[in-house]
């Protein structure tokens, strides 16, 4: 069955950096684009960035551009969200999703990961 | 940029009523809208894609309509397992996504 798991997030100062993992497993990962999107406690769902499968195409959200990286390996399954010059604004539950397959819905979701940037 | 606006932000309903949750867009996204339904402590879950399509495995009592600019998610007979809070999402033809800011749903 479809799978993501995202691992990486943590306690960070402002102005640091953390790089966040996404591992898929039970679908064919390099035929399919994928986002992160994140949550502030209590607040909405906010998207961040997207890659196409390949790794070509890749977008930000106004938010986080310049400051955040989304990469991926095929080869290893893993999406990637490097993100520099952290803000408390930045702080939330990242997750990381799968957009459907000639669709813009996201079909799979992981269970996120909690992104805390404080002094 | 494309801005949603989902309306009411909360709901109180009895189980077995019919809910109805809407969302604008402000500008036209044709049918370029989907809908989520997030329980706490869980990642969202995909409920309607293309504004009107039921994701495989997603109870029938939801359905989803509207193209444009105005959005109707309902649920046709509210089971308790429903409560939970619901989004909208529109993208456009780059795949930007933008959501709206939530209904949470609550058996009154």
């Amino acid at each position: 069955q479809v799978q993501l798991v995202e691992s990486g997030g943590g306690l960070v100062k402002p102005g640091g950096s953390l790089r966040l993992s996404c591992a898929a497993s039970g679908f064919t990962f390099s035929d399919y684009y994928m986002s992160w999107i994140r949550q502030a406690p209590g607040k909405g769902l906010e998207w961040v960035s997207y890659i196409s499968s390949s790794g070509s195409t890749i977008y930000y959200a106004d938010s986080v551009k310049g400051r955040f990286t989304i990469s991926r390996d095929n080869a290893k399954n893993s999406l990637y969200l490097q993100m520099n010059s952290l803000r408390a604004e930045d702080t939330a539950v990242y997750y990381c999703a799968r957009r459907a397959a000639g669709l813009g819905g996201l079909d799979y979701w992981g269970q996120g990961t909690l992104v805390t940037v404080s002094s | 940029d494309i801005q949603m606006t989902q309306s009411p932000s909360s709901l109180s309903a009895s189980v077995g009523d019919r809910v109805t949750i809407t969302c604008q867009a402000s500008q036209d996204i044709s049918n370029y809208l989907n809908w989520y339904q997030q329980k706490p402590g869980k990642a969202p879950k995909l409920l309607i894609y293309d504004a009107s399509n039921l994701e495989t495995g997603v109870p029938s009592r939801f359905s989803g309509s509207g193209s444009g600019t105005d959005f109707t998610f309902t649920i046709s007979s509210l089971q308790p397992e429903d409560i939970a809070t619901y989004y909208c999402q529109q993208y456009d033809n780059l795949l930007l996504y933008t959501f709206g800011q939530g209904t949470k749903l609550e058996i009154k």
